[in-house]
């Protein structure tokens, strides 16, 4: 079965240092892939989405996140956290629908 | 231009009631999608509609169901609500052939 799987479930980091989120996919053909961020009690943003092409993507919010078929992973990444950065961070892909990973929460502190 | 708009934001209901949810897409995007975001189960893929057909359902009862107007505004209704129907109920929209799917802010369903 199609899938995604983000193996930490949360994250803290210090404001102004790096941010590195895992997302491992399993599926046969190239995935549509996405990552999507959530403030509390919100909808979901779009972050950065690959679908072909170059495999390291730029996204929002100076998110980028690197498509790697070998490793069968999407990883998302940020060079310098912000406090507004602390939400809950899914990946997910696209077949029939949308799956999404389990999700990573991101506490930033001070 | 107008998000995708999700009414109402919040829901208090009853166990055995029924609850309709609304959601008004982007202007142009005629798919619209159904999410349930549950703290145990994630989020789950409820159905889809396109052109007023339901184009794929995921793995709920078939006490969830949905509908599409002719202008792409959707609904869902969930009837005989149990409790653990609490849950941020979100709904997704895109233009065909676009995978780029925009979310609403969901509508908080709290079953007592």
């Amino acid at each position: 079965a199609q899938s995604v799987t983000q193996p930490d479930i949360h994250i803290t980091v210090s404001e102004g240092a790096s941010l590195e989120l895992r997302c491992n996919y399993s599926y046969g053909a190239t995935p549509y892939l996405f990552w999507y961020v959530q403030s509390p009690g919100q909808g979901l943003q779009l972050l950065l989405k690959y679908f072909s092409g170059d495999t390291l993507v730029q996204g929002i919010k100076g998110f980028e996140a690197e498509f790697k078929r070998s490793q069968s992973s999407f990883n998302l990444r940020k060079p310098s956290v912000h406090w507004s950065d602390a939400a809950e961070y899914f990946c997910a892909h696209t077949g029939v629908e949308l799956s999404f990973g389990a999700g990573t929460t991101v506490t930033v502190r001070a | 231009k107008a998000g995708v708009t999700q009414t109402p934001r919040y829901l208090i209901k009853t166990r055995g009631q029924q609850v309709t949810l609304s959601c008004s897409p982007i202007s142009g995007h005629r798919s619209v999608s159904w999410y349930q975001q549950t703290p145990g189960q994630g989020l789950q893929f409820l159905f889809e509609y396109f052109s007023e057909t339901q184009r794929n359902k995921g793995n709920f009862p078939g006490r969830f169901s949905g509908r599409q107007f002719s202008n792409s505004r959707s609904e869902m209704n969930v009837s005989t609500l149990e409790l653990g129907d609490s849950a941020l109920y979100l709904c997704a929209s895109r233009r065909e052939g676009n995978y780029g799917y925009t979310f609403g802010s969901g509508t908080r369903l709290t079953v007592v």
